[in-house]
């Protein structure tokens, strides 16, 4: 059981926004920065959003990241048929002393 | 271009030993805290194990304390997971993480493409 928790699915239609949701505790999300990750299976992760709202270079503004208190959101606008992926959210758990996981939501664009 | 390459998996025997590897290209190594994260098929991720710029800070999941051991060589740009005692619940993909700087809590910027460890009898 992952100690962040993701929806298992998400879905759209192309041009949709989808939001992907993250909740934690005050142990790791209430108290350090949120990341999400983008992964086709067998490929690697990719970083997409660090430190719960920054988009590294070369991430396209359509995708957003948000934080309040113990839960986080990743926003997909404009949906295209290649965002179909595994996204998952992690951050450092204070208590556990370790980088903590959610399950990961696998969006599909319908 | 940040490349990690994994290497080592394979298919072994429960109570058996695996050592991963992993080639690092594009940055300069000891400039970055590295970790392994495995996924068993179909499900989430699990942090395992991290170590600093230069090793001499390690740490790991409880899952594995006591039988995995990270390592690092950073003349030959390489990071290492020694696995020991192997249990069914390790079999997973195994990926190499780079950290975004030098100490283990810094977060997790780039990824490699996994190996799969498989322990069966």
């Amino acid at each position: 059981q992952s100690v962040l928790t993701q929806p298992p699915s998400a879905s759209g239609t192309p041009g949709q926004r989808v939001t992907i949701s993250c909740s934690g505790n005050s142990s790791n999300i209430g108290r350090n920065f949120l990341y999400w990750y983008h992964h086709l299976p067998g490929t690697a992760p990719k970083l997409l959003i660090r430190r719960n709202n920054q988009r590294p270079s070369g991430v396209p503004d359509r995708f957003s990241g948000s934080k309040s208190g113990t839960s986080a959101s990743l926003a997909i606008s404009g949906l295209r048929s290649e965002d179909e992926a595994d996204y998952f959210c992690a951050t450092w758990d204070d208590s556990l002393s370790r980088w903590v996981f959610g399950g990961g939501t696998k969006l599909t664009v319908l | 271009e940040v490349q990690l390459v994994e290497s080592g998996g394979g298919v072994i025997r429960p109570g058996g030993s695996l050592r991963l590897s992993c080639a690092v290209s594009g940055f300069t190594f000891d400039d970055f805290a590295m970790n392994w994260v495995r996924q068993v098929p179909g499900k989430g991720l699990e942090w395992v194990s991290g170590i600093n710029w230069n090793g001499d800070d390690t740490a790991y999941a409880d899952s594995v304390k006591g039988r995995f051991a990270i390592s690092r060589d950073n003349a030959k740009n390489s990071l290492f997971l020694q696995m020991d005692s192997l249990r069914d619940e390790d079999t997973a993909f195994y990926f190499c993480v780079r950290g975004s700087s030098i100490g283990i809590r810094n977060f997790l910027d780039y990824w490699g493409q996994g190996t799969l460890v498989t322990v069966s009898s």
